[in-house]
């Protein structure tokens, strides 16, 4: 099946630092990709939605400011946590979408961020 | 109300044990459907898409029930490997060219006892 890598896999940060988070599709282009957060014993969120080449689409409640996305090409989405704060400790999951399956909702998952703000 | 509910569990069952898990959505206009799979720390992955007639997959079972908006996964014969949670996930259509999303339910724990 397609690959889905984020880097790093842990990261543990101070908090009011920024942390970036990389989403890497392998061996396909994904002109979809999208951010969910996971808090313990809690089911993904989706944050936002990151088409390449445009401006990523928020979920209400998701602060756009402090969760900065970038597609800048078809195979890596980045997210940038700003000002990280312990409440912003979580598991962050992407996932990618081939192209040419708007109609479908074939989604691969990367394995997730683990980012702990102290 | 969530846009996918299902009961937390947790489902502790012997192995051997056939246990079904349930899960209701909001949106009558989700057109597809889905089980993942999430091990603990681990991202979720495709276990099956439900169909509206309803699908079998070795030991695992899905039912569609769109009149009251409601899906459900049968396992039979637990093994141990099957403890993991089990995520209900429903499509959220796009609109006006808004890209069409998943859902994700809050998962089903499931442990299967030796």
């Amino acid at each position: 099946g397609a690959v889905v890598s984020q880097h790093p896999s842990r990261v543990i940060c101070k908090s009011g630092t920024s942390v970036k988070i990389e989403c890497r599709s392998l061996d396909f282009q994904a002109t979809t990709m999208f951010w969910y957060r996971q808090f313990p014993k809690q089911s993904l969120m989706l944050m936002a939605t990151s088409n390449e080449g445009s401006k990523a689409t928020y979920e209400q409640g998701v602060e756009k400011d402090k969760f900065l996305i970038n597609h800048a090409s078809l195979t890596l989405s980045t997210l940038t946590v700003t000002s990280a704060h312990p409440e912003d400790s979580s598991f962050y999951i992407c996932s990618a979408r081939p192209p040419d399956r708007g109609n479908t909702y074939e989604q691969y998952f990367g394995p997730g961020t683990r980012l702990t703000v102290t | 109300r969530k846009e996918v509910e299902q009961d937390p569990g947790p489902f502790n069952v012997p192995e051997g044990a056939t246990v079904a898990f349930n899960c209701t959505y909001s949106n009558s206009a989700s057109q597809s459907f889905f089980w993942y799979r999430q091990d603990c720390r681990k991202e979720p992955k495709l276990l099956m898409s439900v169909y509206s007639s309803g699908n079998e997959d070795g030991r695992f079972t899905a039912q569609l029930n769109r009149a009251s908006q409601y899906i459900s996964l049968l396992i039979r014969d637990s093994k141990l490997s099957d403890s993991a949670t089990y995520l209900c996930v429903v499509n959220r259509p796009g609109y006006g060219g808004a890209t069409n999303k998943l859902i994700f339910g809050t998962g089903t724990l499931l442990a299967v006892q030796p």
